[in-house]
């Protein structure tokens, strides 16, 4: 079973403009990864975002994560047409012997129009 | 740096009939993780393994899979028999620090039952 839920599933915008995609979650995390999928191939890590932190950014993109109301945004501003792909977020739990396990999203998936 | 490679890419076999998959991770990474990715959905965890050992497999469909991880390197997983149900994609994953940051994904076999 899948905890991340993701908002919204489906994402179409120009290029140039920003796009904003939310996860939510259940349990407590130690932290939160988003990753990027293109068609056809493996997933690529974006970002990772500590229970502790609220704000990250790296180049173009921005997260947040709300601990209290277990939700995280990505932003990607100034869109290109390269950023289409899936993009799903990942909460990391905490299980035995001192590791942790990533459990995915069902992901959101961006178009970028020319 | 090699990326995590895995093979082969795509696989098309009947049904009941065994297939296997085959993954080399990042030189050096002690984590391994096999995923299973079905159509429009994130990854779900298989099975984890910390060097040779099987840590987290509760997730695995242990009538008719099966994963090893000899000599805490390559992994292989393969299902006997298949069934229609196991199309999807089979995604193989490494770490470095037990998962506590972010892992490094294959590009992932494309497995069709017919």
């Amino acid at each position: 079973s899948q905890q991340g839920e993701e908002d919204p599933q489906a994402l179409s915008i120009q290029e140039g403009e920003n796009a904003t995609m939310n996860c939510s979650y259940k349990t407590s995390i130690n932290n939160l990864q988003w990753y990027r999928q293109n068609s056809g191939r493996g997933l690529v890590h974006l970002i990772l975002i500590r229970s502790n932190e609220r704000e990250k950014h790296s180049g173009r993109l921005r997260v947040t994560l709300d601990t209290s109301k277990k939700s995280s945004s990505l932003l990607i501003t100034a869109s290109r047409a390269a950023d289409t792909a899936s993009y799903f977020c990942a909460t990391a739990q905490r299980v035995g012997q001192g590791a942790q396990k990533l459990v995915f999203g069902q992901g959101t998936r961006l178009t970028i129009n020319p | 740096e090699a990326g995590v490679v895995q093979s082969p890419r795509y696989k098309i076999i009947e049904k009941k009939q065994p297939v296997a998959f085959w993954c080399n991770p990042i030189s050096g990474h002690n984590t391994l993780y096999w995923y299973l990715q079905n159509l429009g959905q994130g990854p779900e965890l298989l099975i984890r393994y910390e060097n040779e050992e099987a840590v987290d497999d509760s997730q695995l469909p242990k009538d008719r899979f099966s994963a090893e991880r000899l000599k805490g390197v390559d992994s292989t997983l393969k299902i006997q028999p298949a069934e229609l149900g196991d199309s999807a994609v089979y995604l193989c994953a490494s770490s470095s620090d037990r998962g506590y940051n972010e892992q490094f994904f294959g590009p992932g076999t494309r497995l069709t039952v017919l």
